[in-house]
C-alpha cells in the first residue's frame, strides 16, 4: 500500500522568508510524486511533479521540491514567500506500477504580511 | 479550454433521496476518479476507473456508486444519501499512460450537505 505524511497541519512563515513544506511516503517501486494547491472555495491546482531524473523539480509560482529517496521525502520550497502563497498544499504519491494517486492530509501555509 | 466540470457545484439535500453528480472532461483522458475532501483527512478516493466499463473501488467507496458509459463522462451516485455523505466531492482525470504527463486535473468540486 502507499501512503503519504505531512507532518505538519499548519506552517507560518513571514512574507519574504523561505518556506517549506514537508512531505514523506512510502510506496512500492519507484514513486512519482506530486504537489497540489487549494486555494479557499477553489478545486486543485497541479503545482509540481516528480517522474524520474533532476532531484530538483521546479513548478508553478516559483515553488520547487527536492525528492530525496533515502529519506522519502519529498518537500516544497520557496525561497521568498508571498501573503498570496496562503492555501492548503497536499503532496500525494503514485506507485510506478498503480494509477491511483494517494494524498496526504494537507498542510495550511499561512504567509504573515 | 481542457478542463474537468462538475455538476452541481452546490447540493443540499435530505437523507434517502437518491442524488447524482454529474463530472465530465474534455481531454481524452482514460483515467477518471472521485474523491472527498473532508477537514483533516486530506482527499480520499472513492472510486475510480481506468476506461470505459472499467471501474473499482478506491478507499471509501460504501454508500457511492458511480458508471463509465462514456469516455468522458463519469457520474457519481448516492442512491440513499446519508448526512456523514455530507462532503466536499471532487472528480478528477488523467492520462497516466501518457509520457510526461501523469498529473491529474481536478473539477472545481460539488459541496453536498446531506440533512
Amino acid at each position: 500500500a502507499q501512503s503519504v505524511a505531512q507532518p505538519e497541519d499548519q506552517v507560518n512563515v513571514a512574507e519574504g522568508n523561505p518556506l517549506t513544506v514537508k512531505c514523506t511516503y512510502s510506496v512500492s517501486g519507484n514513486p512519482y510524486l506530486f504537489w497540489y494547491v487549494q486555494y479557499p472555495n477553489r478545486g486543485l491546482q497541479f503545482l509540481l511533479k516528480y517522474i524520474t531524473g533532476d532531484n530538483l523539480v521546479k513548478g508553478s509560482y516559483g515553488f520547487e521540491a527536492e525528492f530525496n529517496k533515502s529519506q522519502t521525502s519529498f518537500h516544497l520550497k520557496k525561497p521568498s514567500a508571498l501573503v498570496s502563497d496562503s492555501a492548503l498544499y497536499f503532496c500525494a504519491v503514485r506507485g510506478a506500477g498503480s494509477y491511483q494517486l494517494t494524498f496526504g492530509k494537507g498542510t495550511k501555509l499561512s504567509v504573515i504580511p | 479550454e481542457a478542463q474537468v466540470t462538475q455538476n452541481p457545484r452546490y447540493l443540499i439535500t435530505v437523507t434517502g433521496k437518491k442524488l447524482t453528480v454529474t463530472c465530465s472532461q474534455n481531454m481524452n483522458h482514460e483515467y477518471m476518479s472521485w474523491y472527498r475532501q473532508d477537514p483533516g483527512l486530506g482527499l480520499r478516493q472513492i472510486y475510480y476507473s481506468m476506461n470505459v466499463e472499467v471501474t473499482d473501488k478506491g478507499d471509501v467507496p460504501e454508500g457511492y456508486k458511480v458508471s463509465r458509459k462514456e469516455k468522458r463522462n463519469f457520474p457519481l451516485i448516492l442512491e440513499s444519501p446519508s448526512p456523514n455523505q455530507t462532503s466536499l466531492y471532487f472528480c478528477a482525470s488523467s492520462s497516466p499512460t501518457q509520457v510526461g504527463s501523469y498529473e491529474q486535473y481536478f473539477g472545481p468540486g460539488t459541496r453536498l450537505t446531506v440533512t
